[in-house]
């Protein structure tokens, strides 16, 4: 079977730091996304890890581990407009040929 | 980075209509397009993979009778919803598979969604 679990919610503070993980057991995996989407609109692509360790893009780094089926997300001085949900999706190389399986995704309150 | 566009972007039709979607990326080919459906507060679901020049394979679940999808050019995919009801009112979003420089640059676009609202 196919799963993506993430937290369903987070709280943070302007400015700091937070990490949204992620763990998966998919079929045939091809790699992990992590999309943002603000309500109402279609997501956008933050980040793609095919291989193990640390992508850094920004104020975003997003992490893979192979072997343990898990990714985080990671925001560093936060702002305001972060607000959003992240998804986690995976990759599968099944008979769909590349079609994403979704998480639940996340949704982060960004505080002042 | 790259552009998947979608039109139009909100349709209000009345039952028994026909709504066709277009969902087009704008500086890359993509041979393979996805389309996904997102009711409020929930995650996106996969309806379909629309595959240029063949035909498009459908989720468990999903009518392919119902929702017909064509892939006419390595840019352009349509979703047309036929005989629309009420209860498929929902947020429709394409995403296009851009391959990049080879299978470690790959990544999807999605485009910005077209909102349906069957009365």
């Amino acid at each position: 079977g196919q799963n993506i679990d993430q937290p369903t919610e987070m709280t943070a503070t302007e400015g700091a730091i937070v990490q949204i993980n992620c763990t998966y057991q998919t079929s045939g995996f091809n790699g992990l996304f992590w999309y943002q989407q603000h309500a109402g609109e279609a997501p956008t692509f933050l980040s793609y890890n095919v291989l193990d360790g640390l992508e850094e893009k920004g104020r975003f780094s997003s992490f893979l581990s192979r072997s343990k089926g898990y990714s985080y997300l990671l925001l560093k001085e936060l702002q305001m407009k972060d607000s959003a949900s992240y998804l986690c999706a995976g990759m599968n190389y099944g008979g769909s040929q590349g079609n994403l399986i979704f998480g639940k995704g996340t949704k982060l309150s960004v505080k002042p | 980075g790259a552009v998947v566009s979608q039109h139009p972007s909100w349709v209000i039709c009345k039952s028994g209509t026909s709504v066709k979607i277009e969902c087009r990326s704008l500086d890359f080919q993509a041979t393979t397009m996805f389309w996904y459906r997102q009711f409020p507060k929930q995650s996106l679901m996969l309806m379909a993979t629309s595959n240029e020049g063949s035909k498009a394979t459908y989720e468990q679940g999903v009518e392919k009778d119902k929702f017909l999808i064509n892939h006419a050019s390595l840019t352009l995919s349509t979703l047309t919803v036929t005989s629309a009801h009420p209860e498929d009112s929902s947020f429709y979003i394409c995403s296009a598979r851009d391959p990049g420089g080879g299978w470690y640059q790959e990544t999807q676009y999605f485009g910005p969604g077209t909102r349906l609202l069957v009365l």
